[in-house]
């Protein structure tokens, strides 16, 4: 079937700080991935997609790359900022299921 | 540009009560879809719509229904709310284009 977990939060870094969130996923067929991201009281938001393999996805300094053979699409910014203070989920999309699966959500506070 | 409109954005009802969450889009997406977000479980997809006229059950159907008579609207029905109904929805959209998932702002849904 198809899943995806994501590491637990909630993550606290201070300010600059390095961050990682790291995304697993299982997948029938050639899933599309996507970082999602929710501002308090919002909707989610796209962040970042990667379409297939060795794709890497890039956004607001936020990068991810696309791993087939480790089955993983991890999260990365190199100097978080407060306002970078969110919920992140990780989600995959399958034509094989026409549907989105997301991962639980990770919680990251950024401390000036 | 409006995007993915729902209303109400909160709610409070009591067990047994129906009640009817609205959904629009004016992106002329096909893929349509309602999904509600829990602490710890992240969103899980409760139907779906891959155009008018067509509906498909997701994770958690039990106790909704939806229709999809236009290509602009997705309502949920809850029949018979049940305390295990409380929980923030999400109503969402697939651009055709991109493959990106466009998301309502969220009803906050509580039942006594």
């Amino acid at each position: 079937g198809n899943s995806v977990t994501q590491m637990e939060g909630p993550v606290t870094l201070s300010e600059e700080a390095f961050l990682t969130i790291n995304c697993t996923y299982t997948a029938t067929g050639y899933p599309s991935l996507f970082w999602y991201v929710q501002y308090p009281g919002e909707g989610l938001q796209l962040l970042l997609k990667a379409t297939k393999a060795d794709d890497k996805g890039s956004n607001k300094g936020f990068e991810a790359t696309y791993r087939k053979e480790t089955t993983s699409f991890h999260l990365e910014k190199g100097s978080v900022q407060v306002s970078d203070s969110a919920v992140y989920f990780c989600a995959l999309f399958t034509n094989a299921g026409n549907q989105f699966y997301f991962g639980t959500g990770t919680s990251l506070t950024v401390i000036p | 540009n409006a995007g993915v409109t729902q209303t109400p954005k909160f709610q409070v009802l009591k067990t047994g009560q129906s009640m009817t969450l609205q959904c629009a889009q004016d992106m002329n997406h096909e893929y349509m879809s309602w999904y509600r977000q829990d602490p710890g479980m992240g969103l899980r997809l409760i139907h779906y719509s891959v155009g008018a006229g067509i509906t498909d059950q997701g994770e958690v159907p039990n106790g909704y229904n939806v229709s999809r008579s236009t290509t602009e609207d997705f309502p949920l029905r809850l029949l018979s709310a049940a305390p295990s109904q409380t929980s923030v929805y999400f109503c969402a959209s697939i651009s055709g284009n991109t493959g990106e998932l466009f998301f309502g702002e969220g009803s906050r849904l509580t039942v006594l």
